[in-house]
């Protein structure tokens, strides 16, 4: 099955620096990669997602670069605020496939 | 307001005594799941629904049962819980499970003493 891994676990940025969270995949099959956001004492949601026929998606301050040769997709967060400090999840899984696999998941704080 | 629902959010229990953590949603989505998170393991899948009276085992399946009865109820039993079993659960939903959107209930911590 499919096997995502998260780099870093933990990431602290000063606010309005950049973060960047790199996730690799395993099956080259796959061809949807959303990421989550868990803020402290909540259920993940969804932040923003990409399908395989695009290299890159933005919205807004974040964005998703897949690269698919190399089996990996980063999440980038501009300008960081500290309402950005969350758990973020990486995940895969091929189109019409019910099976999301999750990264690790990676601890983002935003120091003011 | 479109949400998935769990019950109850928190619960202490002894081992053996069995359990049962509901979950609703109200989106008239096919797909629900179950998942547990644990330190340093992410989330891992316990079962998941495709549609009514359609479950399949997903990653951790064992010590779980699950049934969807209904379209809306998808509830994780504990048939006689065990210590390793104290984690933080998640019920998702989404539209028909072929790649979109998963909604996330905000969870049951669950420890078994």
């Amino acid at each position: 099955g499919e096997n995502v891994e998260q780099h870093p676990s933990t990431l602290s940025v000063q606010e309005g620096d950049s973060a960047v969270i790199k996730c690799t995949y395993s099956d080259s099959a796959s061809n949807y990669f959303p990421w989550y956001k868990q803020e402290l004492g909540k259920g993940p949601q969804l932040i923003i997602d990409i399908r395989s026929n695009v290299g890159e998606k933005k919205d807004q301050r974040i964005a998703v670069t897949l690269n698919k040769t190399a089996k990996h997709f980063s999440l980038h967060i501009t300008e960081t605020q500290p309402e950005d400090s969350a758990v973020y999840f990486c995940a895969a899984s091929m189109r019409g496939n019910n099976r999301l696999a999750f990264g690790k998941g990676n601890q983002v704080v935003v120091i003011p | 307001e479109a949400q998935v629902t769990q019950n109850p959010r928190y619960l202490i229990t002894v081992t053996g005594k069995k359990l049962t953590v509901t979950c609703s949603q109200n989106m008239n989505h096919e797909y629900m799941s179950w998942y547990r998170q644990d330190p340093g393991l992410g989330l891992r899948q316990i079962y998941y629904s495709m549609n009514v009276e359609v479950t399949d085992k997903g990653d951790v399946p064992e010590g779980y049962k699950v049934s969807r009865k209904e379209k809306r109820n998808f509830p994780l039993i504990l048939e006689s819980p065990s210590p390793n079993q104290t984690s933080l659960y998640f019920c998702a939903s989404s539209l028909d499970g072929s790649g979109g959107e998963l909604f996330f209930g905000e969870g049951s911590r669950l420890t078994v003493l």
